[in-house]
């Protein structure tokens, strides 16, 4: 079983539609990281946390650490939100440094 | 301040030839991490890096692969006599330090094809 779990693996949605896309973790962890890697491969991070909640625009991302459940949601969907979105931790047992272990990504579609 | 760089963006290779990766971190990181996806597949960690430093490679194959980041230049990686299963995307990315708390910022990445 995978350390970092997501669903769902695929999504498809219409534009204006609130999305949310969910991760559980198995370990403990310092600190969680949602990434966004568009179809011409490339990764930005969107969000680091390790408690609370937090929103950039339309995206806010929040954390449970008790339940070891993070979730993403995107508000009024755009087709240009489409993309693979990848949950991403640091393992409290990392001491050498941030190494992630990720989640297999959702495969998120926005239809016009 | 310009991003993570990679290259070549693209490599192309025959089985038995030798890939060299090449990243260069943003101005002011010295901690740099390579992570691999393979086709249909997630991310996977390989190396992290310090400079002249290797600090964590457990996720590097045991074979053929290898990792630099030299004082001077950028961090290397290098796959020798590359196989078919090596095609993949390499990504690259650096944080200013190690410390727990840190986002890392990646590179646009090095799709490698062996024919």
């Amino acid at each position: 079983k995978n350390e970092v779990e997501q669903s769902p693996q695929n999504l498809t949605a219409q534009e204006g539609e609130f999305i949310t896309i969910n991760c559980s973790y198995s370990v403990g962890i310092s600190a969680l990281h949602w990434l966004q890697q568009h179809p011409g491969g490339g990764i930005v991070s969107l969000f680091m946390l390790s408690s609370g909640k937090k929103k950039h625009g339309r995206l806010i991302a929040t954390i449970n650490i008790q339940e070891k459940h993070s979730s993403l949601h995107i508000t009024a969907s755009h087709p240009r939100d489409s993309a693979v979105y990848i949950c991403a931790v640091t393992p409290s047992r990392e001491t050498s440094g941030s190494r992630l272990t990720f989640g297999e990504g959702t495969q998120l579609t926005v239809n016009p | 301040n310009a991003g993570v760089m990679q290259n070549p963006r693209h490599l192309v290779r025959r089985r038995g030839q030798e890939a060299r990766l090449r990243c260069s971190p943003m101005k002011g990181h010295s901690h740099v991490y390579w992570y691999r996806q393979l086709p249909e597949e997630g991310l996977k960690f390989m190396v992290y890096l310090q400079k002249e430093n290797i600090i964590d490679e457990s996720g590097m194959p045991k074979e053929r692969f290898s990792a630099e980041f030299p004082k001077e230049g950028p961090s290397i990686l290098r796959i020798q006599q590359v196989v078919r299963g090596d095609s993949a995307a390499y990504f690259c990315a650096s944080s200013p330090r190690g410390l727990l708390y840190n986002e890392q910022f990646f590179g646009p990445g090095t799709r490698l094809t062996v024919l």
